[in-house]
């Protein structure tokens, strides 16, 4: 159980463009999801988090017209990169947090955004 | 402020036993938590510390101190799959992750 899906997997655009990723949980309801993004060899960055029904809560620093989320039903939030810039290529990276217990997050396989 | 620290990386043998240390500062605690995250891929869930002590799961064990902002994975019989970076993540007052930046684990035959 607490199968968490992305995709696309991996998505190359154009400067200028908008890229929208789509972070599914499967197999339970995801009150909230969280938005990562991780550049080479480090860590997690926490951009946002997305709480169903309500607006996301943005990390400082993380410019929220830039990046668009919206978690419109209990399984599944997106996170469109809006005129994208090669600054942007990065792995990102959501997760949804089971409801009750333990407030563990699974994580789904990530999206690596390439902009040329 | 919220700090989490592990080592940067870690070199061990295949079949030895490795023990990897993280130290947190949260404000406020409920609890502490263990990824394991292979190069390219997406973090997987190993274990999760809310009270003193270890668990263990397999060959993986998690340790808890709460008085000491102390925790250690602990991995036994060591393998080649396990070559990866172990995330270290504190939960703060909020229920927010506070991430430590990995700690990556090279396993040498």
């Amino acid at each position: 159980g607490a199968v968490v899906s992305q995709h696309p997997s991996w998505v190359i655009c154009k400067s200028g463009t908008s890229v929208k990723i789509e972070c599914r949980s499967l197999d339970f309801q995801a009150t909230t999801m969280f938005w990562y993004r991780q550049f080479p060899k480090q860590s997690l960055m926490l951009m946002a988090t997305s709480n169903e029904g309500s607006k996301a809560t943005y990390e400082q620093g993380v410019e929220k017209d830039k990046f668009l989320i919206n978690h419109a039903s209990l399984t599944l939030s997106t996170l469109t990169v809006t005129s994208a810039h090669p600054e942007d290529s990065s792995f990102y990276i959501c997760s949804a947090r089971l409801p009750e217990g333990t407030y563990e997050q699974y994580f789904g396989p990530g999206t690596r955004l390439t902009v040329t | 402020g919220q700090n989490i620290d592990q080592p940067t990386e870690m070199t061990a043998t295949e079949g030895a036993i490795v023990q990897i240390n993280c130290t947190y500062q949260t404000s406020g605690f409920n609890g502490l938590f263990w990824y394991q995250q292979h190069a390219g891929e997406a973090p997987t869930f190993l274990s999760y510390n809310v009270l003193d002590g270890l668990e263990e799961k397999g060959r993986f064990s998690s340790f808890l101190s709460r008085s000491k902002g102390y925790s250690y994975l602990l991995l036994k019989e060591l393998q080649m799959k396990d070559s990866a970076s172990y995330l270290c993540a504190g939960m703060d007052s909020n229920y927010q992750l506070i991430w430590g930046a990995g700690t990556k684990l090279i396993i040498k035959p």
